[in-house]
């Protein structure tokens, strides 16, 4: 069956610091992959896709890797600042309107 | 107004009673989705709108469960006869006409927490 997992549900790191999230599928060949951030008591907030065809992606203290052999994203956020504790959620595409999401990572930035 | 809008924000009714939430997605976004999501769960999936139709509704998890749409718009997710486990936040999402090769980029409402007691 189709599976997402993304690494320990907790996070802690260091102001300043760069954490690095993961997010393993099986049985998907997803043609993309999207990182959401989501905050207490709001919704998913789209941060950024990446085509299979696509080994890196940034956006601003952002970076996003995908490895369709290793069936695997890595999401980094670097320079951290407390503003960034949330939790982030990994999604795949199933279809060309269906997304799957994965339980998400909760950061939680020290200062 | 400029995103989508959930209401009530929070819901709390006795086991049994049916219930409605309601999703008012961006305008001129064809596609509506509704989630589900339990504490410290992931998103999961409940039903599909494209237009007022609704060709995929996979998820959602008994016959208890029903969604409409209306004018290509506004939809309603109704729950008959709560129970306990239905206790969860209900996401809902709208994004433009889905493209194969497209990004399908969702945005999400705020949400409504469902309290069954």
């Amino acid at each position: 069956s189709q599976k997402i997992e993304q690494n320990s549900e907790a996070l802690n790191i260091q102001e300043g610091k760069t954490a690095t999230l993961t997010c393993n599928y099986t049985n998907y060949s997803p043609a993309y992959l999207q990182w959401y951030r989501q905050d207490p008591g709001r919704g998913p907030v789209f941060l950024l896709l990446i085509r299979e065809n696509e080994k890196e992606k940034r956006k601003e203290r952002l970076k996003v890797t995908f490895d369709t052999t290793l069936k695997q994203s890595l999401f980094h956020i670097t320079a951290s600042q407390p503003a960034d504790s949330a939790t982030y959620l990994c999604a795949l595409d199933i279809d060309d309107y269906k997304l799957s999401f994965g339980a998400g990572t909760t950061v939680t930035v020290r200062a | 107004g400029a995103g989508v809008s959930q209401s009530p924000s929070n819901k709390v009714t006795e086991k049994g009673k049916d219930v409605e939430l309601r999703c008012d997605p961006i305008s001129g976004h064809t596609a509506l989705y509704w989630y589900r999501q339990s504490l410290g769960q992931g998103l999961e999936f409940l039903i599909y709108f494209q237009g007022n139709s609704a060709p995929d509704k996979s998820g959602l998890p008994s016959d208890r469960f029903s969604a409409e749409r209306t004018g290509g718009s506004v939809s309603t997710l109704t729950i008959q006869r709560t129970q306990q486990e239905d206790s969860a936040v209900y996401l809902c999402a709208s994004s433009p006409a889905p493209t194969s090769g497209g990004t399908n980029e969702q945005f999400f409402g705020p949400g409504t927490r469902l309290t069954v007691l």
